[in-house]
């Protein structure tokens, strides 16, 4: 129940074009919802995030859409671009409980190719 | 930009050797988080520390593991007699306390081997 679940594992993406990563939960105590980037060599570094109150939330080609009811959130980058290719991971937090451990997904893997 | 850094990048140690991972976090942070990824899989929680003590932490650590802040500026993570299975890299992070939701900063990792 404490688990997130992400898919693709990978994805590959020509440069211009969309990328679509999606994630779903069981746990409805999640209430914050974050994307973390992850570059070769480098920790993860929040990319935007989004709590349950809204259905989309945009940062620039960046595009967090949430579906409360089916309990899955999804990640769209926009015109992706080869500095895009990184690894994402999608979380969440129970923030209501005042936990602040991030239960993360298991990632997919970005390249945009030229 | 202040970041989190974290010593050494690579470690290379003996099943049942003790190790000690060390972080600086960001200065002006409040709390400060452990995380793991095994090779291929998903960084996973360890442990939350604030005010000298831990806050949280999930069922890995268990009594192998112990944190610690010994100074003003380190966050040490050490583990007792290590495993093959402790082979991952390990995460620092830290938040600023100013929510439940503030964000984690993550430092580069450090890649433990145990052989």
């Amino acid at each position: 129940q404490q688990q997130v679940k992400q898919s693709p594992q990978s994805l590959i993406v020509q440069k211009g074009g969309i990328s679509i990563i999606n994630c779903a939960y069981e746990n409805t105590a999640f209430d914050y919802f974050p994307w973390y980037q992850q570059f070769p060599g480098k920790g993860p570094a929040l990319l935007i995030a989004i709590r349950p109150d809204v259905s989309e939330k945009k940062e620039g080609r960046f595009t967090i859409s949430f579906n409360k009811s089916a309990k899955q959130f999804s990640l769209h980058i926009m015109d992706s671009q080869p500095g895009d290719s990184a690894t994402y991971f999608c979380a969440a937090i129970p923030e209501d409980t005042g936990r602040r451990a991030l239960t993360f997904g298991s990632g997919t893997r970005l390249q945009v190719q030229p | 930009e202040p970041e989190v850094t974290q010593t050494p990048s690579h470690q290379v140690t003996q099943m049942g050797q003790e190790v000690i991972l060390r972080c600086v976090p960001i200065s002006n942070h409040l709390y400060f988080y452990w995380y793991r990824q095994i090779l291929g899989q998903k960084v996973e929680f360890l442990v939350s520390f604030y005010n000298n003590e831990i806050s949280e932490k999930s069922e890995i650590f268990d009594d192998q593991f112990s944190v610690e802040r010994p100074d003003g500026s380190n966050f040490t993570l050490k583990i007792r007699s290590t495993k093959l299975e402790d082979s991952a890299m390990y995460f620092c992070a830290s938040s600023d306390g100013a929510g439940t939701t503030d964000t984690q900063y993550f430092g580069p990792g450090t890649r433990l081997t145990v052989l």
